[in-house]
């Protein structure tokens, strides 16, 4: 079956424009992780949905960062007024339940660059 | 404050000699542990996990240990193959839901 995909692959903006960042779970997974790698660092968890849940959103970096998922499906991360410190590569995980020995399976990314 | 960390940034290894890759973490309360393998341009994928009631757990030619009281966390990859070459991150969960990895160690098993 389809993985988990995200959209766009690429993203170059101009420091202070907003940008969506999609991500398209797995179908029938109701955990969706955000998680962002900047250069030479690891994964940075950023927030977290489970199922109808109130997210976990403790990793987001700042009030810019915001996150929502529709319908318990699609999932859109918004940075505003991006700045160039928000360059990354922005992952998005799946995994089947609450569990958090479930299986988290990641997209491949979107790779953000803001000049 | 990097909890997990992995200090080696790359590691080249002969095909069918082992690799091993290291992990260290400060949380005390991690009790659940991970190894991803990352291919360019694609997510991570999960490789093998550990709880921390055990100190080894293998899936065929990869086994993680744990020791709890250095809080070290080592992959051994035995017999290593050119397929193995990627990135490798370990992470680890105190809470059920959030995780931290480390920076990545990139192993290049040489034909």
């Amino acid at each position: 079956g389809a993985g988990v995909s995200q959209s766009p692959s690429n993203k170059v903006t101009e420091k202070g424009k907003d940008v969506e960042l999609r991500c398209d779970p797995i179908s029938g997974h109701t955990a969706l992780y955000w998680y962002r790698q900047s250069l030479g660092q690891g994964l940075e968890f950023l927030i977290y949905f489970q199922g109808n849940s109130a997210p976990d959103k403790s990793g987001l970096p700042s009030d810019r960062f915001s996150a929502e998922r529709t319908g318990g499906s699609v999932s859109t991360l918004t940075i505003q007024r991006t700045q160039q410190e928000d360059s990354a590569v922005y992952l998005c995980a799946s995994s089947v339940g609450a569990d958090r020995t479930d299986t988290q399976y990641f997209g491949p990314g979107t790779r953000l660059t803001v000049l | 404050d990097q909890q997990v960390k992995q200090n080696s940034p790359s590691l080249s290894v002969q095909e069918g000699r082992i690799s091993i890759l290291n992990c260290d973490y400060t949380n005390s309360m991690f009790d659940y542990f991970l190894w991803y393998k990352k291919y360019p341009a694609e997510g991570p994928t999960f490789l093998i996990s550990i709880s921390s009631i055990k100190d080894k757990n293998e899936d065929g030619r990869f086994t993680v240990f744990l020791n709890k009281s250095a809080k070290h966390l080592s992959l051994h990859i035995v017999p290593s193959q050119p397929g193995d070459s990627a990135v490798y991150f370990c992470a680890a969960s105190a809470d059920f839901n959030k995780f931290y990895f480390g920076s990545g160690t990139k192993l290049n098993v040489k034909p």
